[in-house]
């Protein structure tokens, strides 16, 4: 497909279980961001790639959070020791550069729940 | 700290009124103006952004929105609403770092 995909589409797990989403971007989009979302709220910033590194992770709640990208592609956000808390919707968008002007192009998002 | 703010939580509109959407940011340096709308059911897209030149950008599907600097503000406009106009609207500003600030969203209904 031409648009950034996501999956799973909902995850529902238990509070203090591993969790990973994945994020596939727009082919040949250098710039990959994530997002968390929360009912009622916009989506909240949590980290940048451009490329393989993390360009800016300031957003990240805490330690249990990371984020990887090791092939410039593909992402996946990793949380650890979930908690009732980290339920939302998580997001992910892609740009072509990571220049401030450039749209970003969002994904369907993962639904997690934890219980 | 920077902020987005969107005054209206929830607009009710009947088809054919006209529409704006309120909102602020707190920034007094260079920005990077978004509006993005996001239907039931679907992601997030792009309606109309702002980085530079005419403060009167127009968007997609009649949408048009004004950068008024002094004000701090990025309002939407479109004069005549439809009801396939239903959907959440977010405001999004890029502060000239990469990550977005995104508004709280305004959700439209738009009555047949």
């Amino acid at each position: 497909g031409a648009g950034v995909s996501q999956t799973p589409s909902n995850k529902v797990t238990e509070k203090g279980k591993y969790v990973e989403l994945r994020c596939d971007p727009i082919s040949g989009h250098t710039a990959l961001y994530w997002y968390r979302q929360s009912l009622g709220q916009g989506p909240e910033f949590l980290i940048y790639f451009q490329g393989t590194g993390a360009a800016d992770d300031s957003g990240l709640p805490n330690d249990r959070f990371f984020a990887v990208r090791p092939e410039g592609s593909v992402s996946t956000l990793k949380i650890q020791r979930t908690e009732r808390g980290d339920s939302a919707v998580y997001l992910c968008a892609s740009s072509l550069t990571p220049t401030g002007a450039e749209t970003q192009y969002f994904g369907p998002g993962t639904r997690l729940l934890v219980l | 700290a920077q902020s987005v703010s969107q005054h209206n939580h929830h607009v009710i509109l009947s088809e054919a009124a006209s529409l704006e959407l309120g909102c602020n940011y707190s920034y007094g340096g260079t920005v990077n103006l978004f509006w993005y709308v996001q239907y039931p059911g679907q992601h997030l897209q792009l309606l109309l952004k702002y980085f530079s030149g005419d403060p009167l950008v127009k968007g997609i599907k009649g949408f048009e929105a004004e950068f008024i600097k002094s004000k701090f503000s990025f309002n939407l406009r479109k004069p005549s609403v439809q009801w396939s106009d239903t959907a959440e609207y977010f405001c999004a500003v890029n502060f000239m770092g990469n990550d977005m600030r995104f508004g709280a969203g305004t959700r439209l209904t738009v009555k047949p």
